[in-house]
């Protein structure tokens, strides 16, 4: 099974400044990394898949790179909506298909 | 644009069976091969774990630290699907949401989910 580790666990940001989130495998992902953005009492949303590909609609602040074991979610400019918890999830080798523990963005 | 929905029981006693079914809206769950339907769950403050898995040609794949006490299923006419987890404890409590997971080579993401059911094992 591959572990996926994310750090940190807890991020305090100010809006508009930049947030840098880390994901990281237990063995190489290759580009099979999705991140998904959480709200309290909602289910995880789909932000980005493949390392970089960002889903229709989400807002271009959000990129990610990344191959291999490291990947890195990146959120330029932080805005009100995006104070949330966001997971990583690996799907090159399952099943299972893991999630890291997830990174709490906060003010 | 396809949409998931849980129900179920929110309270299940110890050792007995948590059942809960995913209505998918919009289209066939069975007449692709591009997807397939899965189980999720989050317990309390905590992050997420995939259960299991169902493909329209009636394969499942199921996480092997569950796999003994799960079944995934479904209804092709009523285009649902269902879990059913047996022997549960507290420690089964959580959030359960259904996903639709896009399925093939360098794929796997679980896009869109259901709002998910809190069950508590009490």
């Amino acid at each position: 099974e591959i572990v996926m580790t994310q750090s940190p666990a807890t991020l305090s940001v100010s809006p508009g400044e930049r947030a840098t989130l880390s994901c990281r495998a237990s063995q190489s992902v290759s580009s099979n990394l999705a991140w998904y953005q959480q709200k309290p009492g909602q289910a995880p949303r789909l932000l980005i898949y493949g390392a970089y590909n960002r889903v229709t609609g989400i807002p271009a602040r959000f990129s990610g790179s990344g191959s291999g074991t490291e990947f890195t979610l990146t959120i330029s400019s932080l805005q009100s909506e995006d104070f949330a918890v966001y997971y990583c999830q690996q799907y090159n080798d399952w099943p299972p298909w893991t999630f890291g523990q997830g990174t709490k963005v906060e003010i | 644009q396809v949409q998931l929905q849980e129900s179920g029981p929110g309270l299940v006693k110890p050792s007995e069976t948590l059942s809960l079914t995913c209505t998918v809206s919009v289209g066939s769950i069975w007449n692709s091969n591009t997807y397939s339907w899965d189980w999720l769950r989050q317990p309390p403050g905590k992050g997420l774990e995939w259960i299991g898995s169902i493909y329209y040609t009636g394969k499942f794949y199921y996480s092997p630290s569950q796999k003994s006490r799960v079944t995934i299923s479904a209804d092709t006419s009523k285009n649902q699907f269902s879990l059913k987890l047996i022997s549960v404890t507290a420690a089964d409590t959580a959030v359960y949401y259904c996903a639709r997971r896009t399925d093939g080579s360098q794929r796997g993401w679980f896009d869109p989910w259901g709002p998910g059911t809190l069950v508590t094992v009490s």
